[in-house]
């Protein structure tokens, strides 16, 4: 059984600070996505990252995959408060786009 | 505009009532999945669906059922059986079975139990 584990579960940064998530799963795939979710709304799509060494930025949010270690991060630079929300990674265990996903890391960027 | 719709956002059950949740899109998706949230916790998958007429059972599927009688609609009925089905259900739907499309997610209904 595919195990997701996320790290820290809660995050409280200063805005300005960098920070890393990391995703860390059990077994193989090379197919591997970052969601964010704000308070009471639906999940927001951020990256996908379909191959070892998959690097995708967008803004201050940076997603990488190392299919190898079975881990994946994502990379905060120069935290600002709209950042705030709960991230997921959720990890493609192959047929039928089954996704399981990590149990989310809240993240709060303090001014 | 092109994107899923849940009904309703709010819902209530009674004791041994079944409810029906509504997911519809009109991104001419092939795949459709449904996901239960509790508070402070990731996704896990209910059932889902990559064709109309055929669909297959998560991880978290007893007390639960599903039907998919049209690409468009894949409605979830919360039955009886399920004795703690107080939770935030969100639909997705995605492309087909590539096996790399992103899920796209609906704004999810809110179930509480009377």
């Amino acid at each position: 059984e595919l195990k997701v584990e996320q790290n820290p579960l809660f995050l409280s940064m200063q805005e300005g600070k960098n920070y890393t998530i990391y995703c860390n799963y059990s077994t193989t795939s090379d197919r591997l996505y970052w969601y964010r979710q704000d308070p009471g709304k639906s999940l927001e799509s951020l990256f996908v990252l379909l191959s070892n060494g998959a690097v995708k930025q967008e803004g201050r949010l940076m997603a990488s995959l190392d299919t190898k270690a079975r881990l994946s991060t994502l990379h905060i630079t120069a935290a600002v408060h709209d950042l705030s929300a709960t991230y997921f990674c959720a990890v493609d265990i192959g047929y039928g786009n089954k996704l399981v996903f990590g149990a989310g890391t809240i993240l709060r960027v303090k001014s | 505009d092109g994107g899923i719709t849940q009904s309703p956002k709010y819902l209530f059950r009674k004791e041994g009532q079944n409810v029906t949740l509504s997911c519809e899109q009109n991104l001419n998706h092939d795949a459709m999945y449904w996901y239960r949230q509790d508070p402070g916790q990731g996704l896990r998958l209910i059932y889902y669906s990559q064709i109309v007429n055929d669909f297959q059972k998560g991880d978290i599927a007893e007390g639960y059922s599903v039907s998919r009688e049209k690409k468009e609609s894949f409605p979830l009925t919360v039955t009886s059986a399920q004795k703690n089905p107080t939770a935030f259900y969100l639909c997705a739907s995605s492309i087909g079975n590539r096996g790399w499309e992103t899920q796209y997610f609906g704004p999810g209904t809110r179930l509480l139990v009377l």
